[in-house]
């Protein structure tokens, strides 16, 4: 596609239900990244996947967390056992390679607020 | 652990004023990028800066990777209503794939 596509734009939830984030790359784009935004803040790294490895995860929060990689292509966060405090907007990213300074492009993201 | 310190968190000004955002951390990066997120969006990219003291400009930006690559500065000269956005610094580390981010710079310019 023209850029990364996240879905879906908005989730509300209630405390303590799982949730599904998806993410598609830009074609071609065989590194994928996710990170979290809380409001009025900056970007917090959660974890990237070179093809469908995930060679550093080391964000990710709790074991609520999980992300998977299919295909080389879509990427699924999922938080089980959903928290107020993961309300946030969670952020998707793809590049070329997974390199030191690659430029990353960022989807629009989900904003996920939980009741 | 890593970490970006933006100043100020907040800036507001009016239309033809120049400023400076700063961006510092008592870590070395082996580049930083600067990035402008708009409500809704995610952050897209400006600009990269690599070697130590380079400077780049972007129009009436110009950004500034410091000597020892811990710091970094974006000046705006005859700042835009369009310039209006949240502006992140993000600096990559050697070997490192994720990017680590300070908390951002809310920048608005008044008409």
């Amino acid at each position: 596609g023209a850029g990364v596509s996240q879905s879906p734009s908005n989730k509300v939830t209630e405390k303590g239900k799982d949730v599904e984030l998806r993410c598609d790359p830009i074609s071609g784009h065989t590194a994928l990244y996710w990170y979290r935004q809380r409001l009025g803040q900056g970007l917090e790294f959660l974890i990237y996947f070179q093809g469908n490895s995930a060679p550093d995860k080391s964000g990710l929060p709790s074991d609520r967390f999980s992300a998977e990689r299919t295909g080389e292509s879509v990427s699924t966060l999922t938080i089980q056992r959903t928290q107020q405090e993961d309300s946030a907007v969670y952020l998707c990213a793809s590049s070329l390679i997974a390199a030191t300074g690659e430029t990353q492009y960022f989807g629009p993201g989900t904003r996920l607020l939980v009741l | 652990t890593q970490l970006l310190e933006q100043s100020p968190q907040f800036l507001s000004i009016q239309e033809g004023e120049n400023l400076t955002v700063y961006c510092n951390s008592s870590s070395v990066f082996s580049s930083l990028q600067w990035y402008r997120q708009e409500p809704g969006e995610g952050p897209v990219l400006l600009v990269t800066v690599v070697t130590g003291g380079e400077v780049k400009k972007l129009k009436r930006l110009t950004f500034q990777f410091g000597d020892a690559r811990k710091d970094s500065s974006l000046h705006i000269t005859a700042a835009q209503p369009g310039d209006t956005g949240l502006y992140l610094c993000a600096g990559a580390s050697q070997g490192a794939q994720k990017l680590v981010f300070g908390q951002g710079t809310r920048l608005t310019i008044n008409p």
